[in-house]
Protein backbone atom coordinates (compact mmCIF):
# COMPACT_ATOMS: atom_id res chain seq x y z
CA UNK A 1 0.00 0.00 0.00
CA UNK A 2 0.81 3.81 -0.12
CA UNK A 3 1.87 5.37 3.10
CA UNK A 4 3.32 9.38 3.84
CA UNK A 5 4.27 9.28 7.64
CA UNK A 6 4.35 12.60 9.62
CA UNK A 7 4.84 13.46 13.15
CA UNK A 8 1.25 14.28 14.31
CA UNK A 9 2.63 17.18 16.58
CA UNK A 10 5.78 19.07 17.41
CA UNK A 11 6.23 22.29 19.43
CA UNK A 12 8.44 24.97 19.31
CA UNK A 13 9.42 28.46 19.80
CA UNK A 14 9.32 31.94 18.62
CA UNK A 15 12.31 32.80 16.87
CA UNK A 16 13.82 29.32 17.09
CA UNK A 17 13.95 26.57 13.65
CA UNK A 18 12.25 23.52 13.34
CA UNK A 19 12.10 20.71 10.16
CA UNK A 20 9.14 19.01 10.06
CA UNK A 21 9.59 15.13 8.63
CA UNK A 22 8.03 13.23 6.26
CA UNK A 23 8.63 9.92 4.64
CA UNK A 24 6.66 7.99 2.36
CA UNK A 25 6.23 4.98 0.36
CA UNK A 26 4.85 4.56 -2.85
CA UNK A 27 3.88 3.32 -6.12
CA UNK A 28 6.54 5.43 -7.68
CA UNK A 29 7.17 9.22 -7.70
CA UNK A 30 6.30 12.07 -9.31
CA UNK A 31 6.98 14.78 -6.59
CA UNK A 32 6.08 15.99 -3.17
CA UNK A 33 4.17 18.88 -2.11
CA UNK A 34 4.55 20.60 1.30
CA UNK A 35 1.14 22.57 2.53
CA UNK A 36 0.25 24.64 5.05
CA UNK A 37 -3.27 25.08 6.24
CA UNK A 38 -4.31 26.80 9.26
CA UNK A 39 -6.84 25.89 11.60
CA UNK A 40 -10.77 26.02 9.77
CA UNK A 41 -9.16 27.24 6.75
CA UNK A 42 -7.82 25.84 3.43
CA UNK A 43 -4.42 24.22 2.83
CA UNK A 44 -1.90 26.31 0.73
CA UNK A 45 0.54 25.75 -1.18
CA UNK A 46 4.21 26.32 0.33
CA UNK A 47 6.67 24.17 -2.21
CA UNK A 48 7.14 21.66 -4.58
CA UNK A 49 10.52 18.86 -5.15
CA UNK A 50 11.09 16.56 -7.39
CA UNK A 51 14.84 16.59 -7.81
CA UNK A 52 16.61 15.82 -4.77
CA UNK A 53 18.32 18.74 -2.62
CA UNK A 54 17.02 22.03 -0.96
CA UNK A 55 14.33 24.22 -1.97
CA UNK A 56 14.23 28.03 -0.10
CA UNK A 57 11.75 30.03 -0.48
CA UNK A 58 11.96 32.66 2.45
CA UNK A 59 11.82 31.55 6.00
CA UNK A 60 10.97 27.97 4.65
CA UNK A 61 13.13 25.75 3.26
CA UNK A 62 11.77 22.35 1.69
CA UNK A 63 14.63 19.12 0.99
CA UNK A 64 13.89 15.90 -0.78
CA UNK A 65 15.91 12.46 -1.22
CA UNK A 66 14.19 10.09 -3.35
CA UNK A 67 16.58 7.36 -2.45
CA UNK A 68 15.95 7.29 1.03
CA UNK A 69 11.75 8.31 0.20
CA UNK A 70 12.19 11.15 2.89
CA UNK A 71 11.65 14.93 2.84
CA UNK A 72 11.72 17.73 5.28
CA UNK A 73 10.43 20.92 5.87
CA UNK A 74 12.30 23.70 7.26
CA UNK A 75 10.88 26.55 9.06
CA UNK A 76 13.79 29.55 10.21
CA UNK A 77 12.73 32.51 12.40
CA UNK A 78 9.76 31.28 13.62
CA UNK A 79 6.33 33.55 13.88
CA UNK A 80 3.23 33.11 16.17
CA UNK A 81 1.41 33.17 12.55
CA UNK A 82 3.42 29.56 11.96
CA UNK A 83 1.21 27.88 13.98
CA UNK A 84 -0.82 25.60 11.60
CA UNK A 85 -0.77 22.27 10.19
CA UNK A 86 1.67 21.22 7.59
CA UNK A 87 0.74 18.47 5.24
CA UNK A 88 2.91 16.68 2.91
CA UNK A 89 1.85 14.80 -0.21
CA UNK A 90 3.45 12.75 -2.67
CA UNK A 91 2.64 12.46 -6.85
CA UNK A 92 2.83 8.67 -7.66
CA UNK A 93 3.00 7.24 -10.51
CA UNK A 94 -0.40 7.62 -11.79
CA UNK A 95 -0.24 11.57 -10.65
CA UNK A 96 -2.31 10.74 -8.04
CA UNK A 97 -1.75 13.23 -5.21
CA UNK A 98 -1.14 10.85 -1.65
CA UNK A 99 -1.34 12.87 1.44
CA UNK A 100 -0.02 12.39 4.91
CA UNK A 101 -1.96 13.32 7.61
CA UNK A 102 -0.17 16.91 8.46
CA UNK A 103 1.75 17.75 11.43
CA UNK A 104 0.49 20.11 14.26
CA UNK A 105 2.80 22.69 14.84
CA UNK A 106 2.60 24.80 18.41
CA UNK A 107 4.24 27.84 18.49
CA UNK A 108 5.26 28.89 21.60
CA UNK A 109 6.27 32.44 22.81
CA UNK B 1 -11.40 38.06 -6.29
CA UNK B 2 -11.44 34.61 -4.71
CA UNK B 3 -9.84 31.78 -6.42
CA UNK B 4 -11.76 28.96 -5.77
CA UNK B 5 -14.98 29.46 -3.93
CA UNK B 6 -17.47 27.25 -2.25
CA UNK B 7 -20.95 27.29 -0.61
CA UNK B 8 -21.91 26.83 1.56
CA UNK B 9 -19.33 27.27 4.40
CA UNK B 10 -21.41 26.02 7.21
CA UNK B 11 -24.22 23.32 6.87
CA UNK B 12 -25.94 21.56 9.34
CA UNK B 13 -28.78 19.47 8.40
CA UNK B 14 -30.75 15.96 9.74
CA UNK B 15 -30.20 12.27 8.85
CA UNK B 16 -31.51 10.89 5.33
CA UNK B 17 -31.78 14.50 3.93
CA UNK B 18 -30.26 15.90 0.54
CA UNK B 19 -27.60 18.31 0.38
CA UNK B 20 -25.57 20.06 -2.19
CA UNK B 21 -22.35 22.31 -1.66
CA UNK B 22 -21.65 24.40 -4.74
CA UNK B 23 -18.06 25.17 -5.78
CA UNK B 24 -16.35 28.06 -8.60
CA UNK B 25 -13.20 28.55 -9.91
CA UNK B 26 -12.02 32.04 -11.68
CA UNK B 27 -8.76 30.52 -12.55
CA UNK B 28 -9.30 28.96 -16.05
CA UNK B 29 -8.34 26.06 -14.49
CA UNK B 30 -9.09 22.68 -16.67
CA UNK B 31 -9.22 20.09 -13.21
CA UNK B 32 -11.38 20.55 -10.05
CA UNK B 33 -11.66 18.17 -7.08
CA UNK B 34 -13.66 17.40 -4.34
CA UNK B 35 -12.01 16.48 -1.55
CA UNK B 36 -13.03 15.02 2.32
CA UNK B 37 -10.97 15.91 5.14
CA UNK B 38 -12.26 13.69 8.25
CA UNK B 39 -11.81 14.63 12.24
CA UNK B 40 -8.13 13.04 12.03
CA UNK B 41 -7.57 15.45 9.51
CA UNK B 42 -6.58 13.01 6.33
CA UNK B 43 -7.67 14.34 2.96
CA UNK B 44 -8.98 12.14 0.68
CA UNK B 45 -9.83 12.36 -3.11
CA UNK B 46 -12.98 12.16 -3.97
CA UNK B 47 -13.52 12.81 -7.42
CA UNK B 48 -11.66 14.48 -10.00
CA UNK B 49 -13.16 16.10 -13.00
CA UNK B 50 -11.36 17.18 -16.18
CA UNK B 51 -12.36 18.28 -19.90
CA UNK B 52 -16.25 16.41 -18.99
CA UNK B 53 -14.02 13.28 -17.92
CA UNK B 54 -14.99 12.04 -14.34
CA UNK B 55 -12.72 10.10 -12.13
CA UNK B 56 -14.29 8.56 -9.09
CA UNK B 57 -12.30 6.88 -6.15
CA UNK B 58 -14.14 3.82 -6.14
CA UNK B 59 -14.41 4.32 -2.04
CA UNK B 60 -16.92 6.68 -2.45
CA UNK B 61 -20.73 6.00 -1.73
CA UNK B 62 -23.02 6.39 -4.79
CA UNK B 63 -24.89 8.66 -2.33
CA UNK B 64 -22.23 11.26 -3.66
CA UNK B 65 -22.18 12.61 -6.95
CA UNK B 66 -20.89 15.60 -8.52
CA UNK B 67 -22.28 18.17 -11.25
CA UNK B 68 -20.40 19.97 -13.59
CA UNK B 69 -22.41 22.62 -15.42
CA UNK B 70 -18.92 24.45 -17.15
CA UNK B 71 -15.13 23.81 -16.51
CA UNK B 72 -15.56 26.74 -13.78
CA UNK B 73 -17.84 24.65 -11.41
CA UNK B 74 -18.32 21.21 -9.86
CA UNK B 75 -20.72 21.00 -7.14
CA UNK B 76 -21.39 18.22 -4.79
CA UNK B 77 -24.88 16.84 -4.19
CA UNK B 78 -25.56 14.11 -1.70
CA UNK B 79 -28.18 11.73 -1.31
CA UNK B 80 -29.57 10.17 2.25
CA UNK B 81 -27.03 11.82 4.56
CA UNK B 82 -25.49 9.71 7.31
CA UNK B 83 -23.78 10.72 10.51
CA UNK B 84 -20.64 9.61 9.20
CA UNK B 85 -20.81 11.81 6.27
CA UNK B 86 -20.17 14.62 8.74
CA UNK B 87 -16.62 16.55 7.95
CA UNK B 88 -15.19 19.67 6.47
CA UNK B 89 -15.41 18.62 2.31
CA UNK B 90 -13.12 20.92 0.14
CA UNK B 91 -13.15 21.92 -3.80
CA UNK B 92 -9.96 22.32 -5.61
CA UNK B 93 -9.03 22.76 -8.84
CA UNK B 94 -5.46 22.43 -10.86
CA UNK B 95 -4.37 23.85 -14.07
CA UNK B 96 -4.15 21.05 -15.67
CA UNK B 97 -4.17 16.70 -14.81
CA UNK B 98 -1.27 14.16 -14.75
CA UNK B 99 2.25 15.45 -15.05
CA UNK B 100 1.04 19.01 -16.11
CA UNK B 101 -1.46 19.22 -12.66
CA UNK B 102 1.01 21.70 -10.81
CA UNK B 103 -0.21 22.67 -7.19
CA UNK B 104 -3.75 22.32 -5.87
CA UNK B 105 -5.85 25.77 -5.30
CA UNK B 106 -7.95 24.75 -2.09
CA UNK B 107 -11.88 26.86 -1.38
CA UNK B 108 -12.00 27.60 1.89
CA UNK B 109 -14.26 24.63 2.96
CA UNK B 110 -17.67 23.47 4.01
CA UNK B 111 -18.28 21.92 7.05
CA UNK B 112 -21.15 19.80 7.00
CA UNK B 113 -22.81 18.17 10.53
CA UNK B 114 -25.30 15.60 9.92
CA UNK B 115 -27.59 14.70 13.62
Amino acid sequence: GQNIDQPTEMTATEGAIVQINCTYQTSGFNGLFWYQQHAGEAPTFLSYNVLDGLEEKGRFSSFLSRSKGYSYLLLKELQMKDSASYLCAVVDSNYQLIWGAGTKLIIKP
Amino acid sequence: DTAVSQTPKYLVTQMGNDKSIKCEQNLGHDTMYWYKQDSKKFLKIMFSYNNKELIINETVPNRFSPKSPDKAHLNLHINSLELGDSAVYFCASSRDRGENTGELFFGEGSRLTVL
